[in-house]
């Protein structure tokens, strides 16, 4: 079983819809989760950090950690073509290392 | 500030040569961490250094690959006697220390070896 495990996709939405992106992860020693968007041909970018269970918002887009069902997820409100991009989940694990799931790939259409 | 800096962006080496990865971290970033991305897959953790120390390298081949981040200057992924299973993306990350931080990611390194 992989540490963390996230759907491939691709995905395919319409412009202004809401996307959901999920992971789950098998090691409940570790609580801090990391979002990353990476564009094409470039370097994964932070989108959001979370901690232990519950929601964080940072303008259009939800973190939410669910501790009991092991579930990370990622929420885009009102999606945008700017959007489209590789996902990365990932858990910080031990020795400070990030463990990354697959990568979901979104893509918005206008 | 300048980012996560790595060169070159692109890298081509034949079947048997040595590849040689650089990363500058941020300015005031101690740590760094270098990942390898397959086509089509996610990043794996190859090693985790900070100055003068590798502090993690559970992620690296056992042989021919090897990394250091020296008092002074860049840190170095070095791959000796490369072969075509080591072309992939490799990217270098840094953080000011250890804690609920993210990392701020380099634009990688594209190795092809022909």
């Amino acid at each position: 079983q992989k540490e963390v495990e996230q759907d491939p996709g691709p995905l395919s939405v319409p412009e202004g819809a809401i996307v959901s992106l999920n992971c789950t992860y098998s090691n409940s020693a570790f609580q801090y989760f990391m979002w990353y968007r990476q564009y094409s041909r470039k370097g994964p970018e932070l989108l959001m950090y979370t901690y232990s269970s519950g929601n964080k918002e940072d303008g259009r887009f939800t973190a939410q950690v669910d501790k009991s069902s092991k579930y990370i997820s990622l929420f885009i409100r009102d999606s945008q073509p700017s959007d489209s991009a590789t996902y990365l989940c990932s858990q910080k694990g031990g020795y400070n290392k990030l463990i990354f799931g697959a990568g979901t790939r979104l893509a918005v259409h206008p | 500030n300048a980012g996560v800096m790595q060169n070159p962006r692109h890298l081509v080496r034949r079947r048997g040569q040595e590849a040689r990865l650089r990363c500058s971290p941020m300015k005031g970033h101690s740590h760094v961490y270098w990942y390898r991305q397959l086509p089509e897959e996610g990043l794996k953790f190859m090693v985790y250094l900070q100055k003068e120390n590798i502090i993690d390298e559970s992620g690296m081949p056992k042989e021919r690959f090897s990394a250091e981040f020296p008092k002074e200057g860049p840190s170095i992924l070095r791959i000796q006697q490369v072969v075509r299973g080591d072309s992939a993306a490799y990217f270098c990350a840094s953080s000011p220390t250890t804690g609920p931080y993210g990392y701020t990611f380099g634009s990688g390194t594209r190795l092809t070896v022909v």
